[in-house]
């Protein structure tokens, strides 16, 4: 079954400073991924999808991430975090659509 | 146009009650996604249904847990004799289906169980 491992429950970086977020993917067949976002009680905001069109995907919000096989990883990075990217990020992959397979999420903290 | 609705935001039940949790699709999705999320923890997958069908359920407790999704109305998640262990957050996700990758989340109802 498919299966994502996200690297670090908690990343905090200055306001300004890259980011990067860390999910690797385990799939038996070419699958497609996701990051999603979620604010304090609220749900979840697709922030960009990679379904084999292109290696690199650019999402909301200024983040993007690279699709690498002989990796197999989907990282999310953005140049400069911002006060408001403090979120919970998730890295989700589905094969099928049937059932999406979410990461245990990783929380950004962006300090002044 | 609305997304994915959600009801009750908040549902605080007794030990051995009865939980319903309603979720209504975006307009024109025919799939339905149920996930929990426990606190700290990702999201799980629990059930996914069609109008009328449930297509995998490979997520969803054996006992105390049912799912359905009528022909009218929103699908409901249903939790009978709620214990401690059910207090979660609860997610729907809807889709248009027929390959569509992309699932759209509502804002989840918060399960308390005193």
């Amino acid at each position: 079954a498919q299966s994502v491992t996200q690297l670090g429950s908690h990343v905090s970086v200055s306001e300004g400073a890259l980011v990067l977020l860390r999910c690797n993917y385990s799939s038996s067949v070419p699958p497609y991924l996701f990051w999603y976002v979620q604010y304090p009680n609220q749900g979840l905001q697709l922030l960009l999808k990679y379904t084999s069109a292109a290696t690199l995907v650019k999402g909301i919000n200024g983040f993007e991430a690279e699709f690498k096989k002989s990796e197999t990883s989907f990282h999310l990075t953005k140049p400069s975090a911002h006060m408001s990217d403090a979120a919970e990020y998730f890295c989700a992959v589905t094969i099928n659509n049937n059932d999406m397979r979410f990461g245990a999420g990783t929380r950004l903290t962006v300090k002044p | 146009n609305a997304g994915v609705m959600q009801n009750p935001r908040h549902l605080v039940r007794r030990r051995g009650q009865e939980a319903r949790l309603r979720c209504s699709p975006m307009k024109g999705h025919s799939h339905v996604y149920w996930y929990r999320q426990l606190p700290e923890e990702g999201l799980k997958f629990m059930v996914y249904l069609q109008k009328e069908n449930i297509i995998d359920e490979s997520g969803m407790p054996k006992e105390r847990f049912s799912a359905e999704f009528p022909k009218e109305g929103p699908s409901i998640l249903r939790i009978q004799q709620v214990v401690r262990g059910d207090s979660a957050a609860y997610f729907c996700a809807s889709s248009l289906g027929q390959g569509s990758t992309e699932q759209y989340f509502g804002p989840g109802t918060r399960l308390t169980v005193t």
